[in-house]
């Protein structure tokens, strides 16, 4: 079964300091990886997604991903966090094969500080 | 063009109360999901339907039913409410252009649900 792992609930940077979320998966095939934001009291949208194509994936608002597969990782970075950024953020994990089912983890909460 | 709606945004039941849960959503997408949020949890997948006129179930389906009424409306129904089932509810849709589950999945605004 497929599984992300993301470490750290919380997440705590100053308004201008580089942001990094981090996010592991658990595949036996390398999956397709997506990372999704939740603003206060809304749905989720998405940030980037990596379908194989390029390892660094560029998403909007700033951030980008790189997937490396060696370290089974696929962590979310933005160089300089805005008040904005604040939000929870979701990994989600789908197989390349069959109907798309996501798989969440259990997401980061993004404090940002001026 | 208002995306994927849901109804009621919040809602109080009773233990044992019934009720159901509506999503809609303009974007002529083929498939819909319904996911409950739960503290520490992140989303799981309660039921899905991969096109007008299929549902599956997915992680976590027990306590629920779905309907997927027409392409644009599927329903999640509370038989038996439970203090269990107090969540945040999101609907999602996404088009399903092809096989490789490289889609985006759209999110509603979600429904908060409390049972007492």
């Amino acid at each position: 079964a497929q599984s992300v792992t993301q470490l750290g609930s919380h997440v705590s940077v100053s308004e201008g300091a580089l942001v990094l979320l981090r996010c592991n998966y658990s595949s036996s095939v390398p999956p397709y990886l997506f990372w999704y934001v939740q603003y206060p009291n809304q749905g989720l949208q998405l940030l980037l997604k990596y379908t194989s194509a390029a390892t660094l994936v560029k998403g909007i608002n700033g951030f980008e991903a790189e997937f490396k597969k060696s370290e089974t990782s696929f962590h979310l970075t933005k160089p300089s966090a805005h008040m904005s950024d604040a939000a929870e953020y979701f990994c989600a994990v789908s197989s390349r094969t069959g109907f798309q089912k996501l798989v969440f983890g259990t997401g980061t909460r993004l404090l940002v500080s001026p | 063009n208002a995306g994927v709606t849901q109804t009621p945004k919040f809602q109080v039941l009773k233990t044992g109360q019934s009720m159901t849960l509506q999503c809609a959503q303009d974007m002529n997408h083929n498939s819909m999901y319904w996911y409950r949020q739960d503290p520490g949890m992140g989303l799981r997948l309660i039921y899905y339907s991969a096109s007008e006129g299929t549902t599956d179930k997915g992680e976590v389906p027990n306590g629920y039913n779905v309907s997927r009424l027409n392409k644009r409306e599927f329903s999640l129904r509370l038989e038996s409410a439970a203090p269990s089932q107090t969540s945040v509810y999101f609907c999602a849709s996404s088009p399903l252009r092809n096989r490789d589950s490289t889609d985006t999945q759209y999110f509603g605004p979600g429904t908060r649900l409390t049972v007492l």
